[in-house]
């Protein structure tokens, strides 16, 4: 059972564009959602996160919107540059004492010069 | 430079023939966590520890295990690995709770258990 889904496995988006990457989840119990960035041959990071007694937050070109009624969150990259081109992961936690992030499958990015 | 290291970063191995993969970090967090990550279920979470000598099972623990003597050290065991933990293996490490503080990953272990 997926609890964080990312229902497009790729996304093609040209220079200067907005790219928006897609996320939803089924556990209510969730509270903090991230967003990670994975370029090949390297692990994850952080890219931004937002709580769930937030519906926005944005740190620069990168904006997260939570749809809590929806269970859906969003990623907005404004304007999208070549060098954003990697795999995006949407994740959630519930909190509590296990340190646990749940994943959802990855979007890759493509951003065409 | 604050980091997460991994090693080997790549394994060829055989089935039974146990493995350890290391995991180390320079920024005295006290959570630490292993993922694999597989083709179509993102990352999973195996094992996590919140401190030295606390460890607990995470999503998909079966076949691994691990220890945390040191802060800095998690290592990841496989004692008879078998092809089915053929995976790209991630160690993270946190200051708090995943939902309160974001995780530093290594650069990941590629393993293929034949």
């Amino acid at each position: 059972d997926q609890q964080v889904k990312q229902n497009s496995p790729s996304l093609s988006v040209q220079e200067g564009r907005i790219s928006i990457l897609n996320c939803d989840y089924t556990n209510s119990m969730f509270d903090y959602f991230l967003w990670y960035k994975k370029y090949p041959a390297e692990g994850p990071t952080f890219l931004i996160s937002i709580s769930s007694i937030k519906d926005k937050n944005e740190d620069g070109r990168f904006t997260v919107f939570l749809n809590k009624s929806a269970k859906h969150l969003s990623l907005h990259i404004v304007p999208s540059q070549p060098g954003d081109s990697a795999v995006y992961f949407c994740a959630a936690s519930s909190g509590g004492a296990t340190n646990k992030l749940i994943f959802g499958t990855g979007t890759l990015l493509a951003v065409q010069p | 430079e604050a980091q997460v290291t991994q090693n080997p970063r790549y394994l060829i191995t055989v089935t039974g023939k146990k493995l350890t993969v290391t995991c180390s970090q320079n920024m005295n967090h006290e959570y630490m966590s292993w993922y694999r990550q597989d083709p179509g279920l993102g990352l999973r979470q195996i094992y996590y520890s919140m401190n030295v000598e606390v460890t607990d099972k995470g999503d998909v623990p079966e076949g691994y295990k691990v220890s945390r003597k040191e802060k800095r050290n998690f290592p990841l065991i496989l004692e008879s690995p078998s092809p089915n933990q053929t995976s790209l293996y991630f160690c993270a490490s946190s200051w708090g709770l995943a939902g309160a503080e974001t995780q530093y990953f290594g650069p990941g272990t590629r393993l293929l258990v034949l």
